[in-house]
């Protein structure tokens, strides 16, 4: 299997600043189609998760532009350039280059 | 708009069966592959398993010779059936979409989920 390792595992951010998460995994996610299936999901409380970033930095669908992914390879984070009460949650990595597995997640709070 | 409505979940003994089903709406259920995501209690999330649009199927390890994935795209159906269920599959679990038709890719729509407790 592919581990997926977040850090950190909690962050406090105060309204308006800007968080980052880091996700490492534990070999190469580059696919044989030649994409690179690393995905952000996130998860507010008693609510399923939501699909935020699709390969690598491709917002999804109704996401604001205030997140953003980047990386390559085995390295990768997800930014939010502004964080809003809204984003309370925990927020997963989750490679698909082989069988999914998902980071530990990341806890994010307001400060 | 799309909705996943999942069904099912139940207390179970361990050893015991389980038939979770999905109804899906709002969008082309045939031209998508659908998954079973699963969270435990105060955990994070695992992939459980998936099938293609045309019925190829994925499984994680620990489900693998338990579970069965299915889908019945006449009538937009995702179902999964559970045998020799273990304490360790008590968890929430979710149905999702796609973003493709064969996956499992990017985990596109979810279900609210349907709560599996395995106990005596």
């Amino acid at each position: 299997d592919v581990v997926m390792t977040q850090t950190p595992l909690s962050l406090s951010v105060t309204l308006g600043q800007p968080a980052s998460i880091s996700c490492k995994s534990s070999q190469d996610l580059v696919h044989s189609d030649g994409d690179t299936h690393l995905s952000w999901l996130h998860q507010r409380p008693g609510q399923p998760p939501r699909l935020l970033i699709y390969k690598i930095s491709n917002r999804f669908s109704g996401v604001p532009d205030r997140f953003s992914g980047s990386g390559a390879g085995t390295e990768f984070t997800l930014k939010i350039s502004r964080v809003e009460g809204d984003d309370v949650g925990v927020y997963y990595c989750m490679q698909a280059t082989q069988y999914p597995t998902f980071g530990q997640g990341t806890r994010l709070e307001i400060k | 708009e799309v909705q996943l409505l999942e069904s099912g979940g139940t207390l179970v003994q361990p050893g015991g069966s389980l038939r979770l089903s999905c109804a899906a709406s709002g969008f082309n259920f045939s031209s998508f592959a659908m998954s079973w995501v699963r969270q435990a209690p105060g955990k994070g999330l695992e992939w459980v398993s998936s099938v293609s649009n045309e019925g190829s199927t994925f499984y994680t390890v620990s489900v693998r010779g338990r579970f069965t994935i299915s889908r019945d795209n006449s009538k937009n159906a995702l179902y999964l059936q559970m045998n020799s269920l273990r304490d360790e599959d008590t968890a929430l679990y979710y149905c999702v979409k796609d973003t493709h038709n064969y996956g499992p890719y990017y985990f596109a729509s979810w279900g609210q989920g349907t709560r599996v407790t395995v106990s005596s």
